[in-house]
């Protein structure tokens, strides 16, 4: 099956700081999503990305599609509390019978004051 | 909010027992996908149907059941309950089955907490 590698698994960071996280598959996608999760709460779609190098932003986060469409990172920049949580990078396989999203395993990310 | 909608939000029951889980998809979404979501497992992906038709299966244990109706709501029913079934359960739904592009995207309910006891 696809493997989709998450890193860091957890971060802690001042306020202010910019945060970057990353994953990689073992397949090509033709889809990466990424989303937060709020303890209790379902995943919320931050940004979706559909074409290899397309770079996307939703205020102050940015997610690029690795152009080998193996990769895709986020960029959180100048954190602030809210933006606690857990994110989770998710793709697609552009081959395949069971065309299933992947998800990785999750960044904890944590903003101290 | 997303959209997709489930009921109930908190369950806790026994083991042995059997309990339905139910998901209204956003509105104009065809796909419905059920996850299950553990402390030590992460999201792990257990079904999905598409129009009425079981379009894919995951990890989803022959206890747990399955189904999409013609107004698109879908059921997740969990029989023979055992403890290490305690999970948050997610459904998500998209407007197309998977295959490319925007459609694809799948946005998740709130979850059902599920306590086995």
């Amino acid at each position: 099956g696809q493997q989709l590698n998450q890193s860091p698994q957890s971060m802690f960071i001042q306020e202010g700081e910019d945060v970057s996280m990353n994953c990689t598959s073992s397949s090509i996608f033709n889809t990466w999503l990424w989303y937060k999760q709020d303890p209790g709460e379902g995943p919320v779609l931050l940004i979706a990305l559909y074409k290899a190098g397309e770079l996307t932003s939703n205020g102050r986060l940015t997610a690029q599609f690795g152009i080998t469409r193996k990769d895709s990172f986020l960029n959180i920049s100048a954190s602030i509390p809210s933006d606690v949580g857990i994110y989770f990078c998710a793709g697609r396989a552009s081959s395949g019978s069971a065309r299933q999203l992947t998800f990785g395993s999750g960044t904890q990310l944590t903003v101290l004051p | 909010d997303s959209g997709v909608t489930q009921t109930p939000k908190h369950l806790i029951t026994a083991t042995g027992q059997r309990v339905t889980l139910r998901c209204s998809p956003r509105s104009g979404d065809l796909s419905v996908y059920w996850y299950q979501q553990s402390l030590d497992q992460g999201l792990q992906f257990l079904i999905q149907y598409y129009n009425g038709e079981e379009r894919a299966k995951g990890n989803i244990l022959e206890r747990f059941s399955a189904q999409q109706f013609p107004d698109l709501h879908s059921e997740l029913n969990l029989s023979s309950l055992e403890l290490g079934d305690s999970a948050l359960y997610f459904c998500a739904s998209s407007i197309t089955p998977g295959t490319g592009g925007s459609g694809n995207t799948i946005y998740f309910g709130e979850g059902s907490w599920l306590t086995v006891v």
